[in-house]
């Protein structure tokens, strides 16, 4: 089953604006991560946030974690044409390191469209 | 340093045949993942490997698939017979060592379409 969900399943937003893609999980995690997949293209790892952090930035980019709402947001601001692809959280259920698994499970997806 | 490279990118096959994809992983890399994207289930996880020795092959959907990992530096996805519900992007990644918070790196997928 899907653990991560994302919110909106497209978004479409004017170039310069900022654009949220919110990520809902079930379970307890041990980190979240977010990638972005370009049209034809393999995921590229953005960034990691763990279970015990709040906020992170990496360039134009934020994400928050609310462990207690089981909740994540990504924020790219100043968007760019080049933004354009889908975003996809995934999650590590925190049960799966005592297992001695390391498996994420993702997200279907956040389709951001970004309009010079 | 080169990323992780499938092969082929597009596969055009019929029912019945046997499909083989192949994939190198990042050189230094542990863990080896295949996945599968389609649009209606979005990307699941059907197999990994840590050096070389499948861990986790629940999501493998059937008999009718098989994944190897002879060496660090090369894996196959074999699907025999292949049917029309297998058509789906198929990604291969890999990751460098251990751990939950270890970034996969994506290959750049094979797109198999089964008539």
């Amino acid at each position: 089953s899907q653990q991560g969900e994302e919110d909106p399943q497209a978004l479409s937003i004017q170039e310069g604006e900022n654009a949220t893609m919110n990520c809902s999980y079930k379970t307890s995690i041990n980190n979240l991560q977010w990638y972005r997949q370009n049209s034809g293209r393999g995921l590229v790892h953005l960034i990691l946030i763990r279970s015990n952090e709040r906020e992170k930035h990496s360039g134009r980019l934020r994400v928050t974690l609310d462990t207690s709402k089981k909740s994540s947001s990504l924020l790219i601001t100043a968007s760019r044409a080049a933004d354009t692809a889908s975003y996809f959280c995934a999650t590590d259920p925190s049960r799966n390191s005592g297992a001695g698994s390391y498996q994420l499970t993702f997200g279907k997806g956040t389709k951001l469209s970004v309009i010079p | 340093d080169a990323g992780v490279i499938q092969s082929p990118r597009h596969e055009v096959t019929e029912m019945g045949q046997e499909v083989t994809l192949r994939c190198k992983p990042i050189s230094g890399h542990d863990y080896l993942f295949w996945y599968r994207q389609t649009m209606m289930r979005g990307l699941e996880l059907l197999i990994y490997f840590n050096n070389n020795v499948p861990i986790d092959d629940s999501g493998m959907p059937e008999d009718r698939f098989s994944a190897k990992m002879p060496n660090a530096s090369f894996s196959t996805l074999k699907i025999q017979p292949s049917e029309p519900r297998d058509s789906a992007v198929y990604f291969c990644a890999s990751s460098q060592r251990q751990g939950w918070d270890q970034p996969q790196h994506f290959g750049d997928g094979t797109r198999l379409s089964i008539l």
